[in-house]
């Protein structure tokens, strides 16, 4: 049973790129979330989706924007990368049956901005 | 006031150590409480949930206090295993899986 799929795993940009990141989650969860760890940081929460939409968003502007497939997996895009962006992105797969309480993350795309 | 709160550490402790963390939040309608570890440059992994009866798992015991709005972990008899570092995390009513972490505690079990 694969557990929460990310790639790529490292990405260099420079600023004002746009970048997507990808996340299969694992087998019989529906729901999928998004968080930026920076260095030193606790994950911040960007945005939830099911049923191919975002049902909640942090506090991220909109340079930040996300999709979900029929196949519940997800994309995160950013666009107009600021240096500011360079973090650990981990994707969080969760089952709205179980009240999606109990996450099980990926292990991240670490993402450098330069 | 941050939403979360831990203490800051790090903590070096000696193998055998008992080592406990702190943790407060600030928002009252806080559902769900939770403790993940991490290791460097890795995912966050869910390591208990914590109940208000408080609750143990091994050499691992949480407790919450809704009233103080305070999260503890104990560890006891540390391994060198146990260095890692540890968020502890709440989730609001009606959120459903928007997690609310602390910035961790980082923790360094020495032989």
């Amino acid at each position: 049973d694969a557990g929460v799929t990310q790639s790529p795993t490292h990405l260099i940009k420079t600023r004002g790129q746009q970048v997507t990141l990808r996340c299969s989650p694992k087998s019989g969860h529906d729901t999928v979330s998004w968080y930026q760890q920076a260095l030193g940081q606790g994950p911040q929460f960007i945005f939830q989706y099911y049923e191919e939409e975002e049902r909640q968003r942090g506090n991220f502007p909109d340079r930040f924007s996300g999709h979900q497939f029929p196949n519940y997996s997800s994309e995160l895009n950013v666009n107009a990368l600021l240096l500011g962006d360079s973090a650990l992105y981990l994707c969080a797969s969760s089952s709205l049956d179980r009240g999606n309480e109990k996450l099980f993350f990926g292990s991240g795309t670490q993402l450098s901005v330069l | 006031r941050k939403e979360v709160e831990q203490d800051p550490g790090p903590f070096n402790v000696p193998e055998g150590a008992t080592v406990a963390f702190n943790c407060t939040y600030s928002n009252s309608a806080s559902q769900s409480f939770f403790w993940y570890r991490q290791d460097c440059r890795k995912e966050p992994k869910l390591l208990m949930s914590v109940y208000s009866s408080g609750n143990e798992d091994g050499r691992f015991t949480a407790q919450l206090n809704r009233a103080s709005q305070y999260i503890s972990l104990l560890i006891r008899d540390s391994k060198l295993s146990d260095s890692a570092t540890y968020l502890c995390v709440v989730n609001l009513a009606g959120s459903q899986g928007n997690l609310i972490f602390g910035k961790g505690t980082k923790l360094s079990v020495k032989p």
